[in-house]
């Protein structure tokens, strides 16, 4: 399954909201959708699991929502630490794909 | 506080095969979970390889299949990784990870604590 996600880049201001989406070209079971948190230099960070259950010690102004094929991860208001890249990822069948990932930039 | 550390080469040729190492401490591999290796290449996006439990079972990546093996030595605890016949499209951070459980389901392709990676590049 394919993962394409919307928009490239997301320029959004602290402390404003910010909705970025995942959408897949085959089924995927809302199980099996992750999204992760990059910063530059640093490992992948997964924020959520199942499709919208948080993983351990991720603040709750990330949220995800969403069944197949569309998905969306919500950061409620920004804080400075959120700026960085979201990959979605369907680990449901091989070859457990990621998104092209959503640049999320200081406006 | 479950910790992993990647090694590996650095530096690689083409036809060569990269071995990459990640040990793991403060926790026991063998008490379950899968464990994996995921690559970056520079200025890009991430690429699942392969995945691994401590009994054996095995995940693979079906574009890397053919070049990629992936072994455990639960005497070190530590995980393993080979690719041979590398070539500059092999070139990548590589890290090391755990694989997450929902509700006690093994989820073999998805991770929640990370290597910090390793970055290998491979050129003449």
């Amino acid at each position: 399954s394919v993962l394409t996600q919307s928009p490239g880049t997301l320029s959004v201001s602290p402390g404003e909201k910010a909705s970025l989406s995942c959408r897949a070209s085959q089924s995927v079971g809302s199980t099996y959708l992750a999204w992760y948190q990059q910063k530059p230099g640093q490992a992948p960070r997964l924020l959520i699991y199942g499709a919208s259950s948080r993983a351990t010690g991720i603040p709750d102004r990330f949220s995800g929502s969403g069944s197949g094929p569309d998905f969306t991860l919500t950061i409620s208001r920004l804080e400075p630490e959120d700026f960085a890249v979201y990959y979605c990822q369907q680990y449901g069948s091989s070859p457990g794909t990621f998104g092209q990932g959503t640049k999320v930039e200081i406006k | 506080q479950v910790q992993l550390q990647e090694s590996g080469p650095g530096l690689a040729k083409p036809s060569e095969t990269l071995s990459l190492t990640c040990n793991v401490s403060r926790y026991s591999i063998s008490s379950g979970y899968y464990w994996g290796w995921i690559r970056q290449p520079p200025g890009k996006g991430l690429e699942w390889i392969a995945s691994i439990y401590h009994g054996g079972s095995t995940y693979y990546n079906p574009s890397l299949k053919s070049r990629v093996t992936i072994s455990v030595d639960t005497s070190k605890n530590q995980l393993s990784l080979k690719l041979s016949s590398v070539t500059a499209a092999d070139t990548a951070v590589y890290y090391c990870a755990r694989s997450i459980t929902i509700f006690g389901v093994l989820m073999p392709r998805a991770f929640d604590i990370w290597g910090q990676g390793t970055m290998v590049t491979v050129s003449s």
